[in-house]
């Protein structure tokens, strides 16, 4: 059974750089996407970005110049740096799976989310 | 970019009562990829559906989807008071991956 635990600091200063780290357990990253999500206090959840098992990468439009999506496999751990963060960045920081285009495309593993709070 | 609307905002049901919500695109949904999450205060989004009508692994029978194109529906045939949450759709035929503002589903 696969597992996603997000780790990282709770507490981010303005205009400082976000960086968070999803482990995997349970299986292995091969042939799958590996997701950032983030979701506002009382709003919907908003897709960050992507990383194939391989390296290849995928970003929202509105943060692709202050996103960068890392992975080691040998740790089985993927990471998130967003930079020159503000107060809009407040939210709870979900990683999940995505399955490959052959075997569904949807994302089916969620992480239990880390609170990140913007403010100095 | 898919925008994807839900209506309606909040859906005010009592146990054993039939609920149907609806997920619009601003564009076709390529191959209907479209998925809806549940999800409860301080929970990660539970996934119920993909592919518009395909039940995840361990998802209740009293859960359905349908739709295709730009017009989805999830429907719960009898409430249960575990399924009292919030609900996303959520498509994923086109980057950027969006998802809707979400239905709140609650005890009447």
């Amino acid at each position: 059974q696969v597992q996603l635990q997000e780790s990282g600091p709770g507490l981010v200063r303005p205009s400082e750089t976000l960086s968070l780290t999803c482990t995997v357990s349970g299986e292995s990253m091969t042939s799958y996407y590996w997701n950032w999500i983030r979701q506002p206090p009382g709003k919907g959840p908003e897709w960050i970005g992507y990383i194939y098992y391989s390296g290849s990468t995928n970003y929202s439009p509105s943060l692709k110049s202050r996103v960068t999506i890392s992975v080691d496999t040998s740790k089985k751990q993927f990471s998130l740096k967003l930079s020159s963060v503000t107060a809009a960045d407040t939210a709870v920081y979900y990683c999940a799976r995505r399955r490959s285009m052959v075997d569904g495309y949807y994302m089916d593993v969620w992480g239990n989310g880390t609170t990140v709070t913007v403010s100095s | 970019e898919i925008v994807l609307t839900q209506s309606p905002g909040t859906l005010s049901l009592s146990p054993g009562e039939r609920a149907t919500l609806s997920c619009r695109a601003s564009q076709t949904v390529y191959s209907s990829y479209l998925a809806w999450y549940q999800q409860k205060p301080g929970q990660a989004p539970r996934l119920l559906m993909y592919d518009a009508s395909n039940k995840a692994t361990g998802i209740p029978d009293r859960f359905s989807g349908s739709g295709s194109g730009t017009d989805f529906t999830l429907t719960i045939s009898r409430l249960e008071p575990e399924d009292f949450a919030v609900y996303y759709c959520q498509q994923y035929g086109s980057t950027p991956l969006t998802f809707g503002g979400g239905t709140k589903v609650e005890i009447k």
